[in-house]
């Protein structure tokens, strides 16, 4: 039992390119998340699903989009690049709202 | 303000002794509190869960939750050098609010 899979682990980009964080989850979970974390910040949701089809934002969503067509997937996209966006980026998932949350090993994410 | 407030630290403790973190926050339709134990460059494991006021023991570790206070409490017994890790809470219901987290080392 996999759990919460991120792909790829580790990325550089440069300012202005665009890419997909994957996650996928073999629990058959409703709810995922994206949340991305900074020194001395926590985890901040950027945003989250509730369901296969739907998406909502989060606290920070500016610059980031999400889809969500399979219920064992969540992808966050980045148009395009800034250097605020230089961060570890976790993925999430519960089998419902209020109940214990899974979490994927991390994307490092570094945008030059 | 932040919903949920956590301090850093770092925290340094002896092995053996016991260590206290806690958090405040600030929405009081809050009913879902939890500690997350995050070990460095991994992703954040639940440790301690919480529904409405009281406390909750598990082997070492005791989570206690001040709802008119608006306050939430991490004690961990009996340190050991396996404990060191960043504690972050994380309290609402399908959306949580995390803290910034608390480094602990734990030292031998």
């Amino acid at each position: 039992n996999a759990g919460v899979t991120q792909t790829p682990k580790f990325r550089v980009l440069k300012t202005g390119q665009s890419m997909t964080l994957l996650c996928a989850q073999d629990m058959n979970h409703e709810y995922m998340y994206w949340y991305r974390q900074d020194p001395g910040m926590g985890l901040r949701l950027i945003h989250y699903s509730v369901g296969e089809g739907t998406t909502a934002k989060g606290e920070v969503p500016d610059g980031y989009n999400v889809s969500r067509l399979k219920k064992q997937n969540f992808l966050l996209g980045l148009e395009s690049a800034a250097p605020s966006q230089t961060s570890v980026y976790f993925c999430a998932s519960t089998r419902q709202g209020n109940t214990e949350a899974f979490f994927g090993q991390g994307t490092r994410l570094t945008v030059v | 303000q932040k919903e949920v407030e956590q301090d850093p630290g770092p925290l340094s403790v002896p092995e053996g002794a016991i260590v206290s973190l806690n958090c405040t926050y600030s929405n009081s339709a809050f009913q879902y509190f939890m500690w997350y134990r995050q070990y460095s460059r991994k992703g954040p494991e639940l440790l301690m869960y919480t529904y409405s006021s009281g406390n909750k023991e598990d082997g070492r570790f005791t989570a206690q939750v001040d709802k008119s206070s608006k306050y939430i409490s991490l004690f961990i017994r009996d340190s050991q050098p396996s404990d060191s890790a960043t504690y972050l809470c994380a309290i609402g219901d399908y959306k949580l609010s995390f803290g910034a987290g608390t480094t602990v080392t734990v030292r031998a």
